[in-house]
């Protein structure tokens, strides 16, 4: 019973760099998110997805884009990776109805 | 607008003592809310939701639509209590999905 899956769990970048986190969900979920956590604080959405081909901005898109092609995906991508994007970053999904699931996180550093 | 508003960003009380997290929303129509829990470096997982009605390690809400408030108590706080919590909200469309979120408050419990 996967639920949802992050991947990579940790990371370190160099600034510039770009990478690309993993997340899938076999619960064929229609909704998924994206979301940071910075040390001390709440979670902030980056990214939602209403179902395959739909996407849209949360409340801090900027630096950020993400897909979803498949119910089961939705990557999150750092084109060019900044210190302020140090954070935790947690996918979750759900569907009408249900609460959400998520997933165990990625630990991002930017150095 | 659909919002969820955790006024305390920091409860801190002592072993044994009562403890309230005061959640707040605004919905048009009748709102299904939850309580998420995120302990140290674990990911968020539903802690309960109104519709069930039920207690959860000893933590119970009760909705009232009066007041728009869905607060989480507990009478007798133990330290492994201690954690972040997070007050949600299922909305339908607007910019944050369906599911919303409060900032989170948290609970810290000293011996």
């Amino acid at each position: 019973n996967a639920g949802v899956t992050q991947t990579p769990k940790f990371r370190i970048l160099k600034i510039g760099q770009s990478m690309t986190l993993q997340c899938t969900q076999d619960m064929n979920h229609n909704y998924m998110y994206w979301y940071r956590q910075d040390p001390g604080m709440g979670l902030k959405l980056i990214y939602y997805s209403v179902g395959a081909g739909i996407t849209d901005k949360g409340e801090v898109p900027n630096g950020y884009n993400v897909s979803r092609s498949t119910t089961e995906d939705f990557p999150l991508r750092l084109e060019l990776a900044a210190p302020s994007q140090t954070s935790v970053y947690f996918c979750a999904s759900s569907s009408v109805n249900t609460e959400a699931f998520f997933g165990q996180g990625t630990r991002l550093t930017v150095v | 607008a659909q919002r969820v508003t955790q006024p305390e960003k920091l409860l801190s009380v002592f072993k044994g003592a009562p403890v309230e997290l005061k959640c707040n929303y605004s919905y048009s129509g009748s709102p299904e809310l939850f309580w998420y829990v995120q302990y140290s470096r674990q990911r968020l997982q539903l802690l309960l939701r109104h519709i069930s009605r039920e207690s959860i390690k000893g933590f119970t809400a009760d909705l009232n639509k009066g007041e728009t408030s869905f607060h989480l108590k507990k009478p007798f706080a133990q330290e492994e209590d201690s954690a972040m919590y997070y007050c949600a909200l299922l909305g339908y469309g607007g910019s944050q999905g369906n599911l919303i979120f409060g900032k989170g408050t948290k609970l810290s419990v000293k011996p």
